[in-house]
């Protein structure tokens, strides 16, 4: 079965500059989540996205940015780097309401360092 | 914040039943309890979820106690594969777009 793609897999960036992230939820999911992981810790909830609005928000810096696209992928943008945004950004998708349950699903995510 | 308290690690013997318990005092009447696992730095993987019945499926049986304070998801013979982190996480599950909050989780270590 299709599921959460994730890209680039790996992704080194120095200080200040600005990457980006994609994510491919599965087919027919139409909300997005973003989370991120720091080495040694829970992945944290950074953003979710339903129908291409904006439906939550977490402990998301103001350097990040991300939006949902009309065939439902997602980007997440993050600029003026620091170091402490080296970590492990997992993009997760869930079935429209009244599907056979909404339960997340996660991609394998995107390990991004900056040096 | 997480609702739910684990305790941080434990150990199960190769082939033997692992049982991992959650307490989750505060759940909601609408909310579901949710067990994911996480393989070193893989992407977290549903288990299994349940509102107040047990619920069984091809990894997993989930026992959640009557008054659903507490429940215990049961691993019935662990493998190697399965040493990850385990999290339990209560969840609103009426079809909207709530997101997971996990908590600190348990690591299960299976041992040969």
């Amino acid at each position: 079965a299709a599921g959460v793609i994730q890209s680039p897999r790996h992704l080194i960036k120095e200080k200040r500059e600005t990457a980006t992230l994609k994510c491919y939820p599965i087919p027919r999911h139409d909300t997005v989540y973003w989370y991120q992981q720091g080495p040694g810790q829970d992945p944290q909830f950074l953003i979710s996205f339903y129908e291409k609005m904006q439906s939550d928000k977490g402990s998301i810096p103001d350097r990040f940015s991300a939006q949902q696209f009309s065939d439902y992928h997602s980007e997440l943008n993050m600029s003026s780097l620091e170091l402490g945004d080296s970590a492990l950004y997992f993009c997760a998708s869930s079935p429209p309401a009244g599907s056979s349950g909404n339960t997340i699903y996660f991609g394998e995510g995107s390990w991004l360092t900056v040096v | 914040d997480a609702k739910t308290t684990q305790p941080p690690s434990m150990d199960c013997a190769e082939g033997r039943a692992a049982n991992l318990p959650c307490n989750h005092s505060t759940i909601s009447g609408n909310e579901y309890v949710y067990w994911y696992r996480q393989i070193h730095s893989q992407g977290p993987q549903y288990i299994i979820h349940g509102l107040k019945n047990n619920e069984t499926n091809e990894m997993a049986s989930l026992i959640i106690t009557e008054d659903r304070k507490s429940s215990t998801l049961i691993l019935p013979h662990a493998t190697l594969r399965d040493t990850a982190v385990y999290y339990c996480i209560v969840r609103v599950d009426q079809g909207g777009s709530e997101k997971l909050v996990f908590g600190k989780g348990t690591k299960l270590t299976v041992n040969p």
